[in-house]
């Protein structure tokens, strides 16, 4: 079935350091690529996505670019700020299917 | 505007009592859903909705777990005879529609959560 692995937590960063959290996928087909993040005391909220192949998510600095031939979507952000401490999750959505398959999260702590 | 609301936040029951988790989805979205999350994973898909129409219950674990949506607004996840596995937080999202369009795809915003414990 389908599957998501995400790296391990939790991640903690001094501000400013560069970020990657790894996220690979088992999936039939071309599904659409998620990150989500959940913000302390707050639900989950759409970061960014990418529905195909070689596209490129962003926002709010953060990048994930969708490989198919490594099965990845790996998030990176140049320069991490405190406010950035967050639990981030990496989802996928087959095509035809409607609900989100989920990796297990990776917490992530910026220090000062 | 209002985003996806969840009642209650925190629910703690006895073991074997029944509880119903209510959600309150963005105005006009037609498609609702419902995850549950175990402390340290990410959330699972248990059943949605189009409209008043449960289109996929596949993700429910037993016949304990009943989900309803009558007006095709409000739903209702009711999990009969509590057991302490039952403990987790319940997510539900709503979308504008379901799936996907030329180009992308519909996305799900999500509530606040119930936390249910069963003691």
């Amino acid at each position: 079935g389908d599957s998501v692995t995400q790296m391990e937590g939790p991640v903690t960063l001094s501000e400013e350091a560069f970020l990657t959290i790894n996220c690979t996928y088992t999936a039939t087909g071309y599904p659409s690529l998620f990150w989500y993040v959940q913000y302390p005391g707050e639900g989950l909220q759409l970061l960014l996505k990418a529905t195909k192949a070689d596209d490129k998510g962003s926002n709010k600095g953060f990048e994930a670019t969708y490989r198919k031939e490594t099965t990845s979507f790996h998030l990176e952000k140049g320069s991490v700020q405190v406010s950035d401490s967050a639990v981030y999750f990496c989802a996928l959505m087959r095509q035809g299917a409607q609900k989100l398959v989920f990796g297990q999260g990776t917490r992530l702590t910026i220090n000062p | 505007g209002a985003g996806v609301s969840q009642s209650p936040r925190y629910k703690v029951t006895k073991r074997g009592q029944d509880v119903a988790l209510r959600c309150d989805p963005i105005s006009g979205h037609v498609s609702l859903y419902w995850y549950r999350q175990a402390l340290g994973q990410g959330p699972e898909f248990l059943t949605y909705f189009n409209y008043e129409a449960q289109q996929d219950k596949s993700g429910l674990p037993n016949d304990r777990f009943s989900a309803e949506r009558p007006e095709g607004s409000i739903s209702t996840l009711t999990i009969q005879r509590t057991e302490q596995r039952d403990s987790a937080m319940y997510r539900c999202a709503s979308s504008p529609r379901t799936g996907g369009y030329r180009g992308g795809t519909y996305e799900q915003y999500f509530g606040p959560g119930t936390r249910l414990t069963v003691t």
